[in-house]
C-alpha cells in the first residue's frame, strides 16, 4: 500500500535559518502530493502541492520539488521565521488506487523557531 | 460562512454520556471525512463519505456512528467513550473526481477530552 514517511521533530531553529524537512513516499500509482501545516488550536491547511514530477510547489517561501527518482518531497524554507513553528504534514493521493478520494499522511513534523 | 466549520471547538464528556461533534463545509464539495488526531500519533482517518454515502469505515469503534444527511453536512455521534478516545477530532472536505487529484479543506476541529 501507499506509505508517506517524514523526518522525525521537533526540529527547533533560530530565526532565519535555513529549513528542510525530508519526505519519502511509496505509492503504486502515480500520486500527486502535498505539504499541510496545522498551527497551534488550528485545523491543516494546505501550505503548497504538486501534481507530476519536477513540478515545484510553492507557498508564503515555501517549497517542495517532485522527485520521482529518489521518490522524495522535501520541503524547504531559505529563512524561517517565528510565526512559522507549526506542524507540518507530507502526503500523497494515489489517483490509481482510490479514484483520487484518499489522502495519506506522515506522521507529521513539528518546527518550532526561536527568536 | 465560508470553509469548513465545525462545533463545538472544545468538549469535555463523561464515559456514559452521549454526544454529537458537527461539520458543515461552504465549498459545495460532494466528499466529506472524519479523522482523529491523538498526541503522538500520525493522523487517522476515521470515515469517508461521497455523496453522502460512506465509503470508508478504518475498523473504527461503534461508539463512534457518523451521519451525512447531505453533501454540507457531518456529524459524529459518540457514545459511551472511553477515555483514550480523547484527541482532536478533524473535519475535512473535498471535491472527489476521478481525474482530479484530491485537495483537502480541513476544519479547526474538536477538542475532545472523555473524563
Amino acid at each position: 500500500g501507499d506509505s508517506v514517511t517524514q523526518m522525525e521533530g521537533p526540529v527547533t531553529l533560530s530565526e532565519e535559518a535555513f529549513l528542510t524537512i525530508n519526505c519519502t513516499y511509496t505509492a503504486t500509482g502515480y500520486p500527486s502530493l502535498f505539504w499541510y501545516v496545522q498551527y497551534p488550536g488550528e485545523g491543516l491547511q494546505l501550505l503548497l502541492k504538486a501534481t507530476k514530477a519536477d513540478d515545484k510547489g510553492s507557498n508564503k517561501g515555501f517549497e517542495a520539488t517532485y522527485r520521482k527518482e529518489t521518490t522524495s518531497f522535501h520541503l524547504e524554507k531559505g529563512s524561517v521565521q517565528v510565526s512559522d513553528s507549526a506542524v507540518y504534514f507530507c502526503a500523497l493521493s494515489d489517483l490509481e488506487n482510490n479514484a483520487g478520494n484518499m489522502l495519506t499522511f506522515g506522521g507529521g513534523t513539528r518546527l518550532m523557531v526561536k527568536p | 460562512e465560508t470553509g469548513v466549520t465545525q462545533t463545538p471547538r472544545h468538549l469535555v464528556m463523561g464515559m456514559t454520556n452521549k454526544k454529537s461533534l458537527k461539520c458543515e463545509q461552504h465549498l459545495g464539495h460532494n466528499a466529506m471525512y472524519w479523522y482523529k488526531q491523538s498526541a503522538k500519533k500520525p493522523l487517522e482517518l476515521m470515515f469517508v463519505y461521497n455523496f453522502k454515502e460512506q465509503t470508508e469505515n478504518n475498523s473504527v469503534p461503534s461508539r463512534f456512528s457518523p451521519e451525512c444527511p447531505n453533501s454540507s453536512h457531518l456529524f459524529l455521534h459518540l457514545h459511551t467513550l472511553q477515555p483514550e478516545d480523547s484527541a482532536l477530532y478533524l473535519c475535512a472536505s473535498s471535491h472527489e473526481g476521478h481525474l482530479s487529484y484530491n485537495e483537502q479543506f480541513f476544519g479547526p476541529g474538536t477538542r475532545l477530552t472523555v473524563l
